[in-house]
This record gives structure tokens, sequence and C-alpha cells, in this order.
């Protein structure tokens, strides 16, 4: 069925070191993986995103990985910094695109 | 360009009544989707427009039903208000099919029914 799974739904880190959120989907036609940061208040904004014709994408401290095989995606946040404590969801899209489905959500937490 | 507004921000219902929410995409931007946020379920695809014409709904009830202008503005309603359509509304735009591509995402509205 229709399904992004996210994990971990909480996450707390100490600054300076990285921090992995996972996705997995149940598409197997999806080809457009983005992921979203929601800051307490506010909207969701497009931090990353990723088509199936690349492995791996990166910019700055934020990369995303896509096995499509596996049907799954990572983000990974290197040198944590306070600004990135927020809600983070991936997302996928389902049944040819017509509609995209988000996970659940990943609320990172970056101790001082 | 000016970002993505919803009127109005903050809404206070009552059971059984209806409510219109308003989506002002970046221009140029063809469709909408619109999302219920809660604290337990996320982000829940309720429907998108794209060029006037619905593309998809999500798992909602008919109670939820919406629209798309020739400037492309939307609408969603909500009729006959239950307790648990409490939640954050909030509308995306993009510049073409909504699951492909950069969303854009409004403020929001909340809406909390009594």
């Amino acid at each position: 069925g229709e399904n992004v799974e996210q994990h971990p739904s909480t996450l707390s880190v100490q600054e300076g070191d990285s921090a992995v959120i996972k996705c997995t989907y149940s598409d197997s036609a999806s080809n457009y993986f983005p992921w979203y940061k929601q800051e307490l208040g506010k909207r969701p904004q497009l931090i990353i995103d990723i088509r199936s014709n690349v492995g791996e994408k990166k910019d700055q401290r934020i990369a995303v990985t896509l096995n499509k095989t596996a049907k799954h995606f990572s983000l990974h946040i290197t040198e944590t910094q306070p600004e990135d404590s927020a809600v983070y969801f991936c997302a996928a899209p389902y049944s040819s695109a017509s509609k995209i489905i988000f996970g659940s959500g990943t609320r990172l937490s970056i101790r001082p | 360009k000016a970002g993505v507004t919803q009127t109005p921000r903050y809404l206070i219902k009552t059971r059984g009544q209806q409510v219109t929410l308003s989506c002002s995409p970046i221009s140029g931007h063809r469709s909408v989707s619109w999302y219920q946020q809660t604290p337990g379920q996320g982000l829940q695809f309720l429907f998108e427009y794209f060029s006037e014409t619905q593309r998809n709904k999500g798992n909602f009830p008919g109670r939820f039903s919406g629209r798309q202008f020739s400037n492309s503005r939307s609408e969603m309603n909500v009729s006959t208000l239950e307790l648990g359509d409490s939640a954050l509304y909030l509308c995306a735009s993009s510049s073409e099919r909504g699951a492909l591509n950069e969303q854009f995402f409004g403020p929001g509205t909340r809406l909390t029914v009594l």
C-alpha cells in the first residue's frame, strides 16, 4: 500500500556529531525523493532532494543517499549545529506520481 | 516573488459547521496541494489541483473538498465539522506536479473545532 516509513521518530545528537534519518518507500516506480525541514512554528521547507537517476547528492553539510533496489533513502547531516534542530520529513511519490506521501517525521534535537 | 499565502491564519468553529480555507500560490505555479498536519499523524495529503483539475485525492471523507480557479488560487472546504478535524491545514504550490517537484508551503491555517 501507499506508505513511507521514517525512522527514528526522535533523535538527539551532540553538537558537531552526525545525524542520520532513514526512510523506506513502497512504490517501486517512485523516482523523486525530497526532504523537508520544519522548524517549530514554521512551514516545511525543502532542504535537499534526489531523483532516481543518481545514488547520492550533497549540499554542504547535508547529503541524501538512495538505494532503489532496497527502496530506501537516507538523510545525512554532518557537523550538526543548534539551528539543525527541527522536524525532518522525507517523502516519495505514489501511484504513478499522482500524489506524494510523507513520512511521519523525525524530531532532531542538537545537544550543546 | 511573493511566497504562498493562506487565509485565514486561525479559525475557531463548532461541530457541524462548515469552513472554507484559501490559498494563493506563488505567481506562475499551476499546482496547489493541500495537507492536514496533526501532531500524531504528520503531513497527510488531502488533494492536489493542477490547472483547475483535481489530480488526486487522499484518504479523507467526502466532507473535504476543494477547487482551483483560473488564476491558480485554491480553496478547500470542510463541511459538517468534527472535533477530529482540528489541525493545521497547509497548502503548497509548485510549478509542475507536486509529487515530482519542490513544493513551497504556505504558513497554514490553524483550525480549531469546538
